[in-house]
């Protein structure tokens, strides 16, 4: 199993709405990621955790509450969300002990519309 | 980390070989080279890694001169499939940071 899924596959919610994004793998990757791309735009980097510990936060508001429960889970928590957070939402994993010196697997994204 | 260079755009007809040269100047000695592809509201998708000289698999080959400070990722013939934008990540440990891109037309 080489997939990366992300739940749900698009969300709207409103402004006042607190919402949560899913990624599950189970490749037994410990390096999970949070990247957020704007149309036409390069994914940014928001998050990294490693063995389900936060290592990498890229100066993210904090209305984006990242979460590794366990080492095949990686949610996002939204609250008090604006319009201009609307984009594509990639979850990726890989192996942590070569870093990023190997392959990352992506999930298709969530597509986040903030209304 | 260091900072990459592509065209922002290319066309090439369907059955061509296409070369896409990204620079970065300044990688550090440990870093690789990936090459991601992505097609529209899709997550990126891994082409090829190497790390100096030249790398080849099923899909595309990469080449990597002796000062590394650039890398040319080769598609051979080219299909309509192929349309898509291709990143170069000069990669350190644990970030992944996405440069700009080449988005690549492919004209039947």
């Amino acid at each position: 199993d080489t997939e990366v899924t992300q739940t749900p596959k698009h969300l709207v919610m409103g402004m006042t709405n607190k919402k949560s994004l899913k990624c599950e793998q189970h490749m037994g990757h410990r390096a999970m990621y949070w990247y957020k791309q704007k149309a036409k735009k390069p994914p940014e980097l928001m998050f990294v955790y490693s063995y389900e510990k936060l290592s990498i936060n890229e100066s993210v508001p904090s209305r984006f509450s990242p979460e590794c429960p366990n080492s095949s889970l990686l949610n996002l928590h939204l609250h008090a969300l604006q319009p201009e957070d609307s984009a594509l939402y990639l979850c990726a994993s890989s192996q942590e002990d070569r870093g990023l010196n190997t392959e990352a697997f992506f999930g298709q994204g969530t597509r986040l519309t903030v209304v | 980390l260091a900072k990459t260079t592509q065209p922002i755009s290319m066309d090439s007809y369907e059955g061509q070989e296409v070369n896409i040269t990204c620079s970065h100047n300044n990688i550090a000695t440990n870093d690789y080279i990936t090459w991601y592809q992505q097609f529209p509201s899709q997550g990126p998708r891994f082409i090829i890694q190497g790390y100096k000289t030249k790398v080849t698999n099923e899909v595309a080959s990469l080449f990597i001169p002796a000062d590394r400070k650039s890398s040319t990722l080769s598609l051979p013939r080219v299909s309509l499939s192929d349309t898509a934008v291709y990143y170069c990540l000069p990669g350190g440990y644990q970030k992944v940071t996405f440069g700009t891109g080449t988005k690549l037309q492919v004209i039947p």
